[in-house]
């Protein structure tokens, strides 16, 4: 069964550096997506990317973070300086088209951690 | 207030019993409505999309009132593999049909 994977599945960074979280969505979907979770916390939405662009974002995902999909396969998230707060579980999305109850698939995350 | 609340638990039950979960949504707007599930530290998986009259698969039920804008999910003959976290999850009428989740409650199945 296709699946949606995650690398690194742990990432750990001293504050103030950039990080790169990869992601190889199921190859027919075409809607992708970025979650996070801190620990404790909801699951929450960070971007969303379809046709090659920023469909939608929210407030945690300000000028520290871009996404991109380099070469039609690979979905990546980068965060340029990371901050203590920015330690979570990041968790990649996709999904297939459209419909409201197409579902989203979610690769197994990456825990970042900042030190 | 939160778009999704739920009660965050924890449910401690026997092996057998019925259990069921509530949750609320603030926003009209949300479109379709899903419980998925997450273990420790593990990616949310779905378990069922929720429809407006209401739906079954197997064990479990789920039930959806728009006018009061409520999900339920019911959990009937609890295995011990059922214990982890249930998140009601909602999607919004936009384009990019992101998911909003609630905080989750945890359910835990004693032998």
């Amino acid at each position: 069964e296709p699946e949606v994977t995650q690398t690194p599945s742990h990432q750990v960074t001293q504050m103030g550096q950039e990080v790169i979280l990869r992601c190889v969505p199921i190859s027919n979907h075409l809607y992708f997506y970025w979650y996070r979770q801190i620990l404790g916390q909801k699951v929450e939405f960070l971007v969303s990317f379809y046709n090659n662009e920023i469909s939608e974002k929210s407030e945690i995902f300000d000028d520290q973070f871009s996404v991109e999909r380099p070469d039609g396969s690979n979905f990546t998230l980068k965060i340029r300086s990371t901050k203590l707060e920015d330690s979570a579980m990041y968790f990649c999305a996709s999904r297939k088209g459209q419909g409201w109850d197409n579902e989203q698939f979610f690769g197994p995350g990456t825990r970042l951690t900042v030190l | 207030r939160k778009e999704v609340e739920q009660d965050p638990g924890p449910f401690n039950v026997p092996e057998g019993a019925t259990v069921a979960f509530n949750c609320t949504y603030s926003n009209s707007a949300s479109q379709s409505f899903f419980w998925y599930r997450q273990d420790c530290r593990k990616e949310p998986k779905l378990l069922m999309s929720v429809y407006s009259s209401g739906n079954e698969d197997g064990r479990f039920t789920a039930q959806l009132n728009r006018a009061s804008q409520y999900i339920s999910l019911l959990i009937r003959d609890s295995k011990l593999s059922d214990s982890a976290t249930y998140l009601c999850v909602v999607n919004r009428m936009d384009s990019s049909y992101k998911l909003i989740f609630g905080s989750g409650t945890r359910l835990l199945v004693r032998p």
